[in-house]
């Protein structure tokens, strides 16, 4: 069964400093990568994907993710952190094909300090 | 970006009342939509599946008599919570794919925080 595992459950870093946010997944196949940031109020909205390819994967706001299927891995980095990045980011991965379900991590929060 | 709405953002009833949480796309058409619910500081669990025209597909261990779903049209799908009771208090939340796109690109909305007294 598929599966998805953020071992963070909270990381706390300055501003500017580096993030790095793990990601493992269980699938039989190469998956469709997904990593959410949720936001209070706000819907999820989506950082980055990886569905083939170059295996380095860049996003919005900066972050960037890598698969590495050796590891069945898929970190999330950014190399420097802003105040307005905390919030709680879940990685996802998704059966390929169309109108696929999601199954999300647990979700690892990020807090900020200035 | 497309925009998929909520409502209510936030209901408390009482306990043995059935609840109505609406999600909508705003900006496009979706025959499919999906339910999540949120425990706190837990990950998003899929409840089902929405289609537009035809049954919902529930996820294993899902009561289908409880959680109503419904896809009236192509930009609205509803979740009715039957008799509520506390341990149904949770964030629900909903996500469209256009049904224009070709890659799995999905939505979500604001999410909708139920509590049952």
């Amino acid at each position: 069964a598929q599966s998805v595992t953020q071992p963070d459950i909270h990381i706390t870093v300055s501003e500017g400093a580096s993030l790095e946010l793990r990601c493992n997944y269980s699938y039989g196949a190469t998956p469709y990568l997904f990593w959410y940031v949720q936001s209070p109020g706000q819907g999820l909205q989506l950082l980055l994907k990886y569905f083939s390819g170059d295996t380095l994967v860049q996003g919005i706001k900066g972050f960037e993710a890598e698969f590495k299927r050796s590891q069945s891995s898929f970190n999330l980095r950014k190399p420097s952190v802003h105040w307005s990045d905390a919030a709680e980011y879940f990685c996802a991965v998704g059966a390929p094909g169309g109108y696929n379900k999601l199954i999300f991590g647990a979700g690892t929060r990020l807090a900020v300090h200035p | 970006g497309a925009v998929v709405s909520q409502h209510p953002s936030r209901v408390i009833c009482k306990s043995g009342t059935s609840v109505k949480i609406e999600c909508r796309s705003l900006d496009f058409q979706a025959t499919t939509m999906f339910w999540y619910r949120q425990f706190p500081k837990q990950s998003l669990m899929l409840m089902a599946t929405s289609n537009e025209g035809s049954k919902a597909t529930y996820e294993q261990g899902v009561e289908k008599d409880k959680f109503l779903i419904n896809h009236a049209s192509l930009t609205l799908s509803t979740l009715t919570v039957t008799s509520a009771h506390p341990e149904d208090s949770s964030f629900y939340i909903c996500s469209a794919p256009p049904r224009t796109t070709s890659t799995d690109t999905q939505y979500f909305g604001p999410g909708t925080r139920l509590t049952v007294l």
